[in-house]
C-alpha cells in the first residue's frame, strides 16, 4: 500500500488478556515508531526501531509492553495482561532512512483503538 | 528531561490569524515540528524548522523559533474552517531519534 497500515483498527478486550497490534510501515522506510494517545491527550512515545540497531525502548510504560520488528518490515506491539489504563489509540509511524527522503518526516498510520473492559 | 508544552485550546474568527504557541525544555533539540490532526484522521506533518533557523514561511504558515527562550510558534494567516484541527508541537534531537510531542492545541474557528 501507499501508506502506513495498522491492524486491527479497533480492538476490545477484557482486562487481563494479551493483545497484539500490528503495523505495516511504508516499504523502504527504515525507522518505525510506536506511540500511545490517550483520549484528549498528546502522543506518548513508546518505542523506536532504526534498521538493525538496538531499539530505543525508553518509552515503554511497563514490562507488560513489548514490541518486535522483523528487519525493516512489519512490527508488532504486544501488551500482556491488559489493564483499563491501557485503553488508548496506538499509533505507528515510519520514516525513510535519509537517503530516500527526509528522515525527520514521520508518516503515521490510522491507529488501533484499544478498549480494555 | 524532555518536555513539550502548549495551551489546550484556541478559538479564532474566520479570516483572522491564529497563533499557536509551544515551549520545550530540551536544549539539544535540533528539529522542531508542527503536526496537524483532523477529526477521524491520522497525524500529518505540517511543517518543521531546524534549530539553526529563526523563521520559516510556507504559504499561510509561519513558524517562529526563539531558541534562547525555547519557544516555538505557528501562525496561520487568514484562518479558514478547514484549519479546524488539533495542532501538535514536537521536537527531536536528531533526524534519527524519537520525537517528543506536546499535548496538542485544539483550534476552533468561529464565523
Amino acid at each position: 500500500g501507499a501508506g502506513v497500515s495498522q491492524s486491527p483498527s479497533n480492538k476490545v478486550t477484557e482486562k487481563g488478556k494479551d493483545v497484539e497490534l500490528r503495523c505495516d510501515p511504508i516499504s523502504g522506510h527504515t525507522a518505525l515508531y510506536w506511540y500511545r494517545q490517550r483520549l484528549g491527550q498528546g502522543l506518548e512515545f513508546l518505542i523506536y526501531f532504526q534498521g538493525n540497531s538496538a531499539p530505543d525502548k525508553s518509552g515503554l510504560p511497563s514490562d507488560r509492553f513489548s514490541a518486535e520488528r522483523t528487519g525493516e518490515s512489519v512490527s508488532t506491539l504486544t501488551i500482556q495482561r491488559t489493564q483499563q489504563e491501557d485503553s488508548a489509540v496506538y499509533l505507528c509511524a515510519s520514516s525513510p532512512s535519509g537517503t530516500s527522503g527526509p528522515s525527520y518526516e514521520q508518516y503515521f498510520g490510522p491507529g488501533t483503538r484499544l478498549t480494555v473492559t | 528531561g524532555e518536555d513539550v508544552e502548549q495551551s489546550l485550546f484556541l478559538s479564532v474568527r474566520e479570516g483572522d490569524s491564529s497563533v499557536i504557541n509551544c515551549t520545550y525544555t530540551d536544549s539539544s533539540s535540533t528539529y522542531l515540528y508542527w503536526y496537524k490532526q483532523e477529526p477521524g484522521a491520522g497525524l500529518q506533518l505540517l511543517t518543521y524548522i531546524f534549530s539553526n533557523m529563526d523563521m520559516k514561511q510556507d504559504q499561510r504558515l509561519t513558524v517562529l523559533l526563539n531558541k534562547k527562550d525555547k519557544h516555538l510558534s505557528l501562525r496561520i494567516a487568514d484562518t479558514q474552517t478547514g484549519d479546524s484541527a488539533i495542532y501538535f508541537c514536537a521536537e527531536s534531537r536528531s533526524s534519527a531519534s524519537k520525537i517528543i510531542f506536546g499535548s496538542g492545541t485544539r483550534l476552533s474557528i468561529r464565523p
